[in-house]
C-alpha cells in the first residue's frame, strides 16, 4: 500500500480563521514533508520531519505551523493567512528523509483564503 | 547545489506517437533522478527513478528514463502516447535532504 491520504480535499477560510490540514500515511515511513504548489509551478518544500522531529523549515512564515504526533501522522496548522496563500498543499512521506528515497505523495488539499 | 532544467514548457502529441520529455541536472555528486507525473488538481505520482546500475530505468504506464552522466540528462520516454497521459510531468533530483522539481513539461495529447 503505498497510499498518503489527506484530509480535507477543499478549504476555504477568511484571514482570521484557524484551520488545520491532516496528513496520513500507513506505508512505515520516517520522513513526512508538506509541499506549497501554486497554479502551473512545481512543489516547493515547506517542512520536512524525520523520525517525527522538524529537520527542514524552508524559511516558511509562523503562520504556518507543523506539527507531527506520531510517525504516521502529520498536521499543518494555518493561522492568520493571506489570499496568496491560497494553493495546493501536498503532503508526502518517505523511507528516512533525503533525496535518495522516493517520496510518495497525497492528493492534496486545495487551500483557498478569502 | 542541485538543480533540474526541463526545457520545454508545454509538448503536445497525437495519440499513438511517440514521447519524449527532456530533463538536464545539475548535481556535484551521485544523483538520484525521479519523474513525477501529475493530472490535474491531483497529488503527484512516481512514474520511475535512477539511484545506479543500469542506465535504462522501467516505469509504470509504459514510460522508462534513460540517465547519460555524460550529457546529465534523465529523458523520459514512451513509445506509444495515450490520451489519457495528457497531465503534467515533473523531472526532480534528490539529494541534501530533500527534492528538487523541474519546472515541469506540459503534455497534450490530441486525438
Amino acid at each position: 500500500d503505498t497510499e498518503v491520504t489527506q484530509t480535507p480535499k477543499h478549504l476555504v477560510m477568511g484571514m482570521t480563521n484557524k484551520k488545520s490540514l491532516k496528513c496520513e500515511q500507513h506505508m512505515g515511513h520516517r520522513a513526512m514533508y508538506w509541499y506549497k504548489q501554486k497554479a502551473k509551478k512545481p512543489p516547493e518544500l515547506m517542512f520536512v520531519y524525520s523520525y517525527e522531529k522538524l529537520s527542514i523549515n524552508e524559511s516558511v512564515p509562523s503562520r504556518f505551523s507543523p506539527e507531527c504526533p506520531n510517525s504516521s501522522l502529520l498536521n499543518l496548522h494555518l493561522h492568520a493567512l493571506q489570499p496568496e496563500d491560497s494553493a495546493l498543499y501536498l503532503c508526502a512521506s518517505s523511507h528516512p528523509s533525503g533525496g535518495s528515497y522516493e517520496q510518495y505523495f497525497g492528493p492534496g488539499t486545495r487551500l483557498t483564503v478569502t | 547545489a542541485q538543480s533540474v532544467t526541463q526545457p520545454d514548457i508545454h509538448i503536445t502529441v497525437s495519440e499513438g506517437a511517440s514521447l519524449e520529455l527532456r530533463c538536464n541536472y545539475s548535481y556535484g555528486a551521485t544523483p538520484y533522478l525521479f519523474w513525477y507525473v501529475q493530472s490535474p488538481g491531483q497529488g503527484l505520482q512516481l512514474l520511475l527513478k535512477y539511484f545506479s546500475g543500469d542506465t535504462l530505468v522501467q516505469g509504470i504506464k509504459g514510460f522508462e528514463a534513460e540517465f547519460k552522466r555524460s550529457q546529465s540528462s534523465f529523458n523520459l520516454r514512451k513509445p506509444s502516447v495515450h490520451w489519457s497521459d495528457a497531465a503534467e510531468y515533473f523531472c526532480a533530483v534528490g539529494g541534501l535532504g530533500k527534492l528538487v522539481f523541474g519546472k515541469g513539461t506540459k503534455l497534450t495529447v490530441n486525438p
